[in-house]
């Protein structure tokens, strides 16, 4: 069974801070690793992806990958208030999405 | 661009009905997707179409049934609803190329079954 595993959570950080959320996967294999965004109520949408060792930012954000510790990580600097949502990494195998396990998400909240 | 629809929004259903959710995506993907969401356990695949004309079981399939009738749509079928049933439903599709196998997510689908 191929697992991604986050902390559920809640993560709170105040307005303007960095938040650091952590994402282990157990399958060696994995090729490609995505961070999706989810509020409350509404589907998940992509922040970024990754699939090279190292780091990859988009603005505000940064997606760090280490396949050796089997860990992906995504920073999100200057923190507002409308990053508050439920953040889950997702992790794919294969072309086909056979093995494209999503984590259980981890809930940040954003303190003004 | 639409993106993925997926139809309906919500839905009520007796244990033991059947039911038909509708998803169509007009991103020319060839991926496609189904998924449920339950809280506290992320999204769970249910069963996906790798490409027009083929369906395979996630991990997930008890209880469902899929059809993808055309590069477009790919549907859900629960043909005996259970209480164990109620979820939020996800369609998703993808280009299904390695490097660029983004999915792409509807709005969901909000079941519950009494």
């Amino acid at each position: 069974q191929k697992e991604v595993e986050q902390n559920s959570g809640p993560l709170s950080v105040p307005e303007g801070a960095i938040a650091s959320l952590n994402c282990t996967y157990s399958d060696r294999g994995s090729q490609s690793f995505f961070w999706y965004r989810q509020y409350s109520g509404k589907s998940p949408e992509l922040i970024m992806f990754i699939y090279s060792n190292g780091d990859k930012e988009d603005g505000r954000f940064t997606a760090q990958l280490n396949k050796a510790s089997q860990y992906v990580s995504l920073l999100i600097r200057d923190s507002q208030p409308s990053d508050s949502a439920t953040y889950l990494c997702a992790v794919n195998g294969d072309n086909y999405g056979q093995n494209f396990v999503f984590g259980p998400g981890t809930r940040l909240s954003v303190l003004p | 661009n639409a993106g993925v629809t997926q139809t309906p929004k919500f839905q009520v259903l007796k244990t033991g009905q059947s039911m038909t959710l509708q998803c169509a995506q007009d991103m020319n993907h060839n991926s496609m997707y189904w998924y449920r969401q339950d809280p506290g356990m992320g999204l769970r695949l249910i069963y996906y179409s790798a490409s027009e004309g083929t369906t395979d079981k996630g991990e997930v399939p008890n209880g469902y049934n899929v059809s993808r009738l055309n590069k477009r749509e790919f549907s859900l079928r629960l043909e005996s609803a259970a209480p164990s049933q109620t979820s939020v439903y996800f369609c998703a599709s993808s280009e299904g190329i390695l490097a660029k196998n983004i999915q792409y997510f509807g709005a969901g689908t909000r079941l519950s079954v009494l």
